[in-house]
């Protein structure tokens, strides 16, 4: 049992505002990865962490920017929120040939 | 770019029945991992099913399996014996190296 964490679970924000989204794990995994859901949609690559350095990133805009700390936590910052940044992100961290998803924060952005 | 499709929207299975949901991929890379994950309304995305592009056989979990074609490049998941609790939005990806891709989704239902 991996036991992802996200916090908040739900989060409001306005348009233009910034938020941090955190990431976290029992177990000791090195290697995470951010995705954001939009509405009735799959997921997409935002970006991943390997050893606190970010080592992929799909088609998301600096804004989009992240951390990983010593004791493997992360956390996802979006700057100058936009309405299409209302989504659900989800993080997962990289086991052995699979990923172990944490349940998501929900963003809305008015 | 890898590219993941999923043709089939919604799909609809009676409860012992077996169903078949579609996926084809687009890939240069000869290695990587294709997976099938549900994610039910409480959101979080679980591991159906994995197979590694170097083998050959097709990976099965209990009532879960996979066809896996790799020169065609799909990936479906057949689900047998159908139950209500696998309802569910079924998402297939696809991971090499650099990258993870999902498809758009297929909303699975299980009618009783």
């Amino acid at each position: 049992e991996t036991g992802v964490t996200q916090s908040p679970t739900h989060l409001i924000k306005t348009r233009g505002q910034q938020v941090t989204l955190r990431c976290s794990s029992q177990s000791g995994h090195n290697t995470v990865s951010w995705y954001q859901q939009a509405l009735g949609q799959g997921p997409q690559f935002i970006f991943q962490y390997y050893r606190e350095e970010e080592n992929g990133r799909g088609n998301f805009p600096p804004r989009f920017s992240g951390l990983q700390f010593p004791n493997y936590s992360s956390e996802l910052n979006v700057n100058a929120l936009e309405l299409d940044d209302s989504a659900l992100y989800l993080c997962a961290i990289r086991g052995w040939n699979e990923q172990f998803f944490g349940p998501g924060t929900r963003l809305t952005v008015l | 770019a890898q590219t993941v499709t999923q043709s089939q929207p919604e799909m609809s299975v009676q409860e012992a029945e077996t169903v078949t949901l579609s996926c084809t991929y687009d890939t240069s890379e000869s290695d990587y991992y294709l997976f099938w994950y549900k994610q039910p309304p409480s959101r979080q995305m679980i591991l159906v099913i994995r197979q590694e592009a170097y083998k050959q056989q097709n990976a099965t979990e209990n009532r879960f399996s996979v066809n896996f074609q790799k020169a065609a490049k799909s990936f479906s998941l057949k689900i047998s014996d159908s139950q209500l609790g696998d309802a569910a939005m079924y998402f297939c990806a696809y991971r090499d190296n650099n990258d993870m891709r999902f498809g758009a989704g297929t909303r699975l239902t299980v009618k009783p």
